[in-house]
């Protein structure tokens, strides 16, 4: 089985500032895809980046990055220009590419950021 | 608009009843998905199904029970065999194929009296 760890459970940024929230995972498995999930306090689950495990080339979207290193097992989420509206709970997720991709996602236990203005 | 939709948004029960919760989406899509979510645990995969009258158990499924008899509608029933039903519940969908993501309704909050 899969497991998602993400070390930091709170992290507090500067307005403005970049911050790196950590995930690494375990899977004997080279097919799989990785997700970023944003929950704000109104507890909406947002996707926010997306990387295919086959893909070398780092995703990226707008102001959110990811750090995908495959041998270490690791996918930390860099935020720049951190914004107030950032501010919400962040979970990494695994989903294996075995059975067509449809077998649900395994969730870290999530990262609290808190934005100081 | 399209989107997947759960209701009630706060549902209060007492022990030992069982509870059926609500999820339908108008995404056209395949797979519907349950999660729990409590304090401290992010999601945990409860049940889901790719293709209607066809389901299977995700990694906390005891105490659970669901159907799937139309392709909009993915209903939960909390059965009085879970220990611990309070908790958040998270309904989501995706088309089939491996770059689909996930969508997700806005949740209900069970609490067991």
């Amino acid at each position: 089985a899969q497991t998602v760890t993400q070390s930091q459970p709170e992290m507090s940024v500067q307005e403005a500032e970049t911050v790196t929230l950590s995930c690494t995972y375990d899977t004997s498995e080279s097919d799989y895809y990785l997700f970023w999930y944003k929950q704000p306090p109104s507890r909406q689950m947002i996707l926010v980046i997306r990387q295919e495990a086959y893909k070398q080339q780092n995703a990226t979207e707008n102001r959110f990055s990811v750090n995908f290193q495959k041998a270490a097992k690791s996918f930390s989420l860099k935020i720049s220009d951190s914004q107030l509206g950032d501010a919400a709970m962040y979970f990494c997720a695994y989903r294996s590419a075995r059975g067509g991709g449809a077998d649900g996602l395994t969730f870290g236990k999530g990262t609290h950021l808190i934005i100081q203005p | 608009d399209g989107g997947i939709t759960q209701s009630p948004k706060y549902l209060f029960r007492k022990e030992g009843q069982n509870v059926t919760l609500s999820c339908e989406q108008n995404l056209n899509h395949d797979a519907m998905y349950w999660y729990r979510q409590d304090p401290g645990q992010g999601l945990r995969l409860i049940y889901y199904s790719q293709i209607v009258n066809d389901f299977q158990k995700g990694d906390i499924a005891e105490g659970y029970s669901v159907s799937r008899e139309k392709k909009e509608s993915f209903p939960l029933t909390v059965t009085s065999a879970q220990k611990n039903p309070t908790a958040f519940y998270l309904c989501a969908s995706s088309g089939l194929g491996l770059y689909n993501e996930q969508f997700f309704g806005p949740g209900t909050r069970l609490t067991v009296l």
